[in-house]
């Protein structure tokens, strides 16, 4: 069983295009979530999806931001117009569960943005 | 507001050193809490989990203490190895968020051969 995939692992962008994120959960996970990690600090949360639907999307810049968990394929964070201070580390996790006490979440190796 | 605050931000320690990190959080509400471990530019591994009821978990030579009341963790290690140097988070889940882990900045443990 694979565990949380996300790729690219490493993602250069210039001021202004765009980057895309991908995720793909674990084998029988509904349940997505990103968080972003800026150097020297820890994770911050930023949206939680299930499949078709943004269940919080509190953490997440209103601006240039957007997440989609679509039926098929991979969860999908997408940054436009990108800016030095969105260079960090995204981070993916999966849960089989939701809505209870116990409910682990199992995290992918990161794609680390680089903006110049 | 949780805060998860992590003492020291850096240690360095030689081989064979039982160790401890530590980790507080400012309210008790908490369901459970976790370490993670964070190898440079790779990403997360979890080591231990606590729930709110629990006092200890142990794994190997990592045992994990959680005292809610205080607002306090801490991560022991025992006879440390230059292969448990990376940064070690720590994570709680509040009790009125099913999801939300709200993390520390984490302890970078370098150990000396």
């Amino acid at each position: 069983n694979a565990g949380v995939m996300q790729n690219p692992r490493h993602l250069v962008r210039r001021r202004g295009q765009e980057a895309r994120l991908r995720c793909s959960p674990m084998k029988g996970h509904s349940h997505v979530y990103w968080y972003r990690q800026l150097p020297e600090e820890g994770l911050k949360f930023m949206v939680y999806l299930q499949k078709e639907n943004i269940i919080d999307e509190s953490g997440m810049p209103k601006e240039r931001f957007s997440a989609e968990f679509p039926k098929e394929g991979p969860s999908i964070l997408r940054i436009q117009q990108v800016v030095r201070g969105d260079s960090a580390a995204y981070f993916c996790a999966s849960s089989q569960l939701a809505g209870v006490a116990y409910n682990e979440q199992f995290f992918g190796p990161g794609t680390r943005l680089t903006v110049l | 507001k949780q805060e998860v605050t992590q003492i020291p931000a850096a240690l360095s320690v030689p081989e064979g050193e039982n160790l401890v990190l530590n980790c507080s959080f400012t309210d008790s509400a908490i369901y459970n809490l976790q370490w993670f471990r964070q190898d440079p530019g790779k990403g997360l591994t979890s080591l231990l989990l606590i729930q709110s009821s629990q006092r200890e978990q142990t794994s190997g030579r990592l045992n994990a203490s959680l005292d809610k009341s205080s607002g306090r963790s801490t991560l022991y290690i025992a006879a440390s190895q230059p292969g448990d140097s990376a940064t070690y988070l720590c994570a709680v889940r509040p009790e009125d968020s099913n999801y939300q882990l709200i993390w520390g900045a984490g302890t970078k443990l370098i150990i000396k051969p």
